[in-house]
């Protein structure tokens, strides 16, 4: 447990689904991330919730959409997603001050889609 | 966007010897952190070293940071087999956190 907790662990879903990904915090931090690995490709940044407000999308397709309802809480909606969004999908938390410390990651949610 | 590029992409090494790792990135920064993630599982915060540091140690890690080359480097001492792992840098900078693809690192007993 590291303080940023991600449901479920393991996804698969179908390419007509729709699902969430839930993401909490519990460190009282003040932003929150959405990244996604794939295999053999570093981390991509997809979405930044800065004190509750979107801040950085980086061209997600719309099939993602981020919803931050508070500051401890993150979700990732997905719907109708291609074979290829199939990867391991992290949140993580930090405390938006320069230079304070590193980001608090989740252990992820394993995604396939079929 | 992929900011730091490690260098090797992958390392393997005995029990007890040194591991060293690179990091190389293009733009100016605020700081620099390492993590390191077991296979599939998060990403667990190792040090962070700002921009105005040149080196840091915690416990057996040493990192090294030169900003006029835009390089990093991540010396784990003393290798034992729970360090096997990736190993990524990443560069911060407006408060975003860029990755490279990291470093895999097995030691070996």
């Amino acid at each position: 447990e590291t303080g940023v907790t991600q449901t479920p662990r393991h996804l698969v879903m179908g390419m007509t689904n729709k699902k969430s990904l839930k993401c909490e915090q519990h460190l009282g931090h003040n932003a929150m991330y959405w990244y996604k690995q794939s295999a053999k490709k570093p981390l991509e940044l997809m979405f930044v919730y800065n004190f509750k407000e979107q801040t950085e999308n980086n061209s997600v397709p719309s099939r993602f959409s981020p919803e931050c309802p508070n500051s401890s809480h993150l979700f990732l909606h997905l719907h109708t997603l291609q074979p290829e969004d199939s990867a391991l999908y992290l949140c993580a938390s930090s405390q938006v001050e320069q230079g304070r410390g590193g980001y608090t990651f989740g252990s992820g949610t394993r995604l396939t889609v079929v | 966007s992929q900011q730091g590029e490690e260098d090797p992409q992958a390392l393997s090494i005995q029990e007890g010897e040194n591991a060293t790792m690179n990091c190389s990135y293009k733009t100016s920064i605020n700081n620099l952190q390492w993590y390191r993630q077991n296979s599939g599982r998060g990403l667990v915060h190792l040090i962070l070293i700002r921009s105005n540091e040149r080196e840091k140690h915690s416990g057996r890690l040493r990192v090294t940071l030169d900003t006029s080359k835009k390089s990093s480097s991540l010396l784990i001492t003393a290798s034992r087999a729970a360090d096997t792992a990736s190993y990524f840098c990443a560069t911060e900078n407006d408060y975003k956190l860029s990755f490279g693809a990291g470093t895999t690192v097995t030691v070996r007993a």
